[in-house]
């Protein structure tokens, strides 16, 4: 069975960086795209970027500039960073397993909150 | 604004029959798989359907899938208060390069 378990700040100013980490437990990290999705307070859900095990990524165009995603083989970890950040960026992030289209597996999700 | 259309809410009453649509293109669900995920307040989404009809382990018969074109369905039978929760349709946009969602529907069983 695999786990997800995901940390970052949860308080952000506006033009600070977010930074959120996903650990991944069970399961084999090579099978998956890992994903950042986003859902803001009473909107749907939004997908942000995703990496597999060897780096080869897609972004959503509209944050691909401010966007980055990473992995680190050693630890199960994928990270995400969004620059600039804005009142808009406010939203509960999760991170999921993505295969075949589907996102079988989830982490708890975090509300980061950028205000000044 | 998402890619994917879904109306924003339907309702019906205990034990009965209630189905959700999503309407797309031929980019995402028109050439891809679609799924859809149940997301209750203050918990992950969870995998309803994936790969357009087929269940997870553990999901009940109550809920199943369809796709035809550019559209697909979630069906819901035998309603319980429990199903009570928001529904989002997913798929993979060959255009976007990501994958993409509808706007999400919420279920009220009266």
């Amino acid at each position: 069975q695999v786990q997800l378990q995901q940390w970052g700040a949860g308080l952000l100013k506006p033009s600070e960086t977010l930074s959120l980490t996903c650990v991944v437990y069970g399961g084999s990290f090579s099978d998956y795209y890992w994903s950042w999705i986003r859902q803001p307070p009473g909107k749907g859900l939004e997908w942000i970027a995703e990496i597999n095990h060897s780096g080869s990524t897609n972004y959503n165009p509209s944050l691909k500039s401010r966007a980055t995603i990473s992995v680190d083989t050693s630890k199960n970890q994928f990270s995400l960073k969004l620059t600039s950040v804005t009142a808009a960026d406010t939203a509960v992030y999760y991170c999921a397993s993505h295969v075949v289209t589907r996102l079988d597996y989830w982490g708890q999700g975090n509300l980061v909150t950028v205000s000044s | 604004q998402s890619v994917l259309t879904q109306p924003p809410s339907v309702s019906a009453a205990p034990g009965q029959k209630v189905t959700i649509s999503c309407s797309g293109s031929s980019s995402n669900i028109g050439n891809n798989y679609v799924c859809w995920y149940q997301h209750l307040p203050g918990t992950a989404p969870k995998l309803l359907i994936y790969e357009n009809n087929k269940r997870p382990s553990g999901i009940p018969d109550r809920f199943s899938g369809s796709k035809s074109g550019s559209s697909a369905t979630l069906g819901i039978t035998g309603l319980q208060t429990g199903d009570e929760a928001d529904y989002y349709c997913g798929s993979w946009d060959d255009s976007l390069g990501i994958g993409v969602f509808g706007g999400g529907t919420k279920l009220t069983v009266l």
